[in-house]
């Protein structure tokens, strides 16, 4: 099975920063990758699919990269609206799926 | 506008069984494009994948929850299930269903999900 660890599990930033997520799966998943954007009481919005492509109507400082086993999520320029908990999602297995822990976007 | 609509008991007793059903409306169940998906969230915590299953009735189980879990599907109610058995306390999440893509761009990517139902099991 993929194991996905993703870090940090936290972190704090100000609005403005520029902040970065990394995943590392634990074989190679090529760009078998999404990420997910959460706010407390919702469901996951997607935020960029196949490691590196921008979901319609997603802010251009959301950026995808990565290949293989080693990805990361940059929001560049932090919003207000940012502050939220993100996940890494292994698509590579669909149907049998994978999650990041997860990592928390504080307001500093 | 598809919509996913989970229901079921809030409240189940440790050792016994969880039940609940996805209700599938303003679209079909039955598509060849999409898997349909249950997962879970502790209070507080991760995303946590519990199982897939195909219209036809291809499942796919995560092996964390150790045969505990069955899915099925209802075509003729637009429904899809999930019973998860001898839970115990961290059986205690928010479950929600979800629609997986399984074909072009977005292959594997959820595209819309339920807004969950929270399970608490406590005697």
């Amino acid at each position: 099975d993929i194991q996905m660890t993703q870090s940090p599990s936290s972190l704090s930033a100000s609005v403005g920063d520029r902040v970065t997520i990394t995943c590392r799966a634990s074989q190679s998943i090529t760009n078998y990758l999404s990420w997910y954007q959460q706010k407390p009481g919702k469901a996951p919005k997607l935020l960029v699919y196949a490691a590196s492509s921008l979901q319609d109507g997603v802010p251009s400082r959301f950026s995808g990269s990565g290949s293989g086993t080693d990805f990361s999520l940059t929001i560049s320029n932090l919003q207000p609206e940012d502050f939220a908990t993100y996940y890494c999602q292994s698509t590579f297995s669909t149907p049998r799926l994978t999650f990041g822990q997860g990592t928390r976007v504080e307001i500093k | 506008q598809l919509q996913l609509h989970e229901s079921g008991p809030g409240l189940v007793k440790p050792s016994e069984t969880l039940s609940l059903t996805c209700t599938v409306s303003a679209g079909s169940i039955s598509s060849n494009s999409h898997y349909w998906v249950w997962i879970r969230q502790p209070p507080g915590k991760g995303l946590e994948w519990i199982g897939s299953i195909y219209y036809s009735g291809s499942t796919y189980y995560s092996p964390s929850l150790k045969g505990r879990v069955t899915m099925s599907v209802d075509t003729s109610k637009n429904q899809f299930s999930l019973k998860v058995t001898s839970v115990t306390a961290t059986d205690t999440a928010i479950y929600s269903c979800a629609r997986l893509s399984s074909t072009g761009r977005y292959f594997g990517v959820f595209d819309i999900w339920g807004q969950g139902t929270l399970v608490t099991v406590s005697s």
